[in-house]
């Protein structure tokens, strides 16, 4: 089972500040394999990138992903109101098809 | 629109059974696969099982493999996650997911609201 770690567990910073999410593979994730979801409080996951660097259907381009292998990125450039939130990354190169424990993005 | 309706949690005692649904519409549901994904109150996200578009594959994750058996009728546009022998940690929203792309297994780009199954005597 592939383990994945994010860091850092919770990230506090003001609304137009910058964030760099890590998330971490125990072996490598084949094929760049690797999404990053949102969530907010009472709601379902949303996907936000996959295939490592892929933005899904309407997400907006200040988040981006980055990474290959065992290492990767989720990074939003200026962070608004509403991406206060907790984000996940997921592996899907190997069953089972783990997730991350979360970077909770709070505001400082 | 697409759209995904699940249902069927409740409360129920350690050791029994339950069976969940998740009713699609607005895709070709028989070319894409679907996961279930739980939460337990106030922890991370769990991957559960997911199954191919055909039905004919399927993948489970450890905690509930021989236990949780997935299915899916492409005539009815619904899948189920039929959980037997039910224990406290499977307390959680259960939630189930469209893949992103047809022929793949992930990610999910569609989710159902969720719904809360209660392990408790």
């Amino acid at each position: 089972e592939i383990v994945l770690t994010q860091s850092p567990g919770t990230l506090s910073l003001s609304p137009g500040e910058g964030a760099t999410l890590s998330c971490r593979a125990s072996q490598s994730v084949g094929s760049s394999y690797l999404a990053w979801y949102q969530q907010k409080p009472g709601q379902a996951p949303r996907l936000l990138i996959y295939d490592a660097s892929n933005r899904a259907t309407g997400i907006p381009d200040r988040f981006s992903g980055s990474g290959s292998g065992t290492d990767f990125t989720l990074t939003i450039s200026r962070l608004e109101p509403e991406d206060f939130a907790v984000y996940y990354c997921q592996q899907y190169g190997n069953s089972p098809f783990t997730f991350g424990p979360g970077t909770k993005v709070d505001i400082k | 629109e697409v759209q995904l309706v699940d249902s069927g949690g409740g409360l129920v005692q350690p050791g029994g059974s339950l069976r969940l649904s998740c009713a699609a519409s607005g895709f070709t549901f028989s070319s894409y696969a679907m996961s279930w994904v739980r939460q337990a109150p106030g922890k991370g996200l769990e991957w559960v099982s997911a199954i191919i578009g055909s039905g004919v594959s399927t993948y489970y994750a450890d905690s509930v493999k021989g236990r949780f058996t997935i299915s899916r009728d492409n005539s009815k546009n619904t899948v189920y996650l039929q959980m037997n022998s039910l224990r406290g940690e499977d307390t959680a929203v259960y939630y189930c997911a469209k893949t992103l792309v047809r022929g793949g297994w992930l990610p999910m780009d569609v989710w159902g609201k969720g719904t809360t199954v209660t392990v408790s005597s």
